[in-house]
């Protein structure tokens, strides 16, 4: 119940191109679901979050779909370019609890 | 300086050895994480520390010792490591009790057991 699955294990997308990143959880005490973006040779960094009060969260060219009911929630990266190439993790925590992540999708973006 | 901060970037080491890894988070965080990251291995947690406490410790061997000073401070010691210990190790500080706002990680210590 405490797993967070994510899809696809890897993308191409071209420039320009939306990239879709999804997850899944079952956990309903769940109100808190970050993602992480990691270039080679660095730690994640936090990229955006929601919570499930709200259904989507836009910040520029990132986007945070949630789909309550579904207990799912995806990351849309608009116009993307090669400078988005890196790995995403999602996760989720409970409250005071540690985040549970997902085990991450390499995003490339082909020019 | 800002941030969580590892060092050193970089340890090559026999299996003999003892080494320890090393992090500073200057963002006044009461929680501070041990991870292990492997190629194509999702994110393992290994040891969490909660006002200096150690409140998790995930079947980790005995060979990676956990150390945490302060609230600012936190060491990973290594003696005896096997080639499978070869990993990125990440260092990540969040703040406890209150509204979750992630975890900020580290750099990493690119970690190769020879």
């Amino acid at each position: 119940q405490q797993q967070v699955k994510q899809s696809p294990q890897s993308l191409i997308v071209q420039k320009g191109g939306i990239s879709i990143i999804n997850c899944a959880y079952e956990n309903t005490a769940f109100d808190y679901f970050p993602w992480y973006q990691q270039f080679p040779g660095k730690g994640p960094a936090l990229l955006i979050a929601i919570r499930p009060d709200v259904s989507e969260k836009k910040e520029g060219r990132f986007t945070i779909s949630f789909n309550k009911s579904a207990k799912q929630f995806s990351l849309h990266i608009m116009d993307s370019q090669p400078g988005d190439s890196a790995t995403y993790f999602c996760a989720a925590s409970m409250p005071r609890e540690k985040l549970t992540f997902g085990t991450g999708t390499r995003l490339t973006i082909i020019p | 300086e800002t941030g969580v901060t590892q060092t050193p970037r970089h340890l090559v080491m026999g299996m003999t050895n003892k080494k320890s890894l090393k992090c500073e988070q200057h963002l006044g965080h009461n929680a501070m994480y041990w991870y292990k990251q492997s190629a194509k291995k999702p994110l393992e947690l290994m040891f969490v520390y909660s006002l200096e406490e150690r409140v998790e410790n995930n079947s980790v061997p005995s060979r990676f010792s956990p150390e945490c000073p302060n609230s600012s401070h936190l060491f990973l010691h290594l003696h005896t490591l096997q080639p499978e210990d070869s990993a990125l190790y990440l260092c990540a500080s969040s703040q406890e009790g209150g509204i979750n706002y992630g975890y900020t990680f580290g750099s990493g210590t690119r970690l190769t057991v020879v």
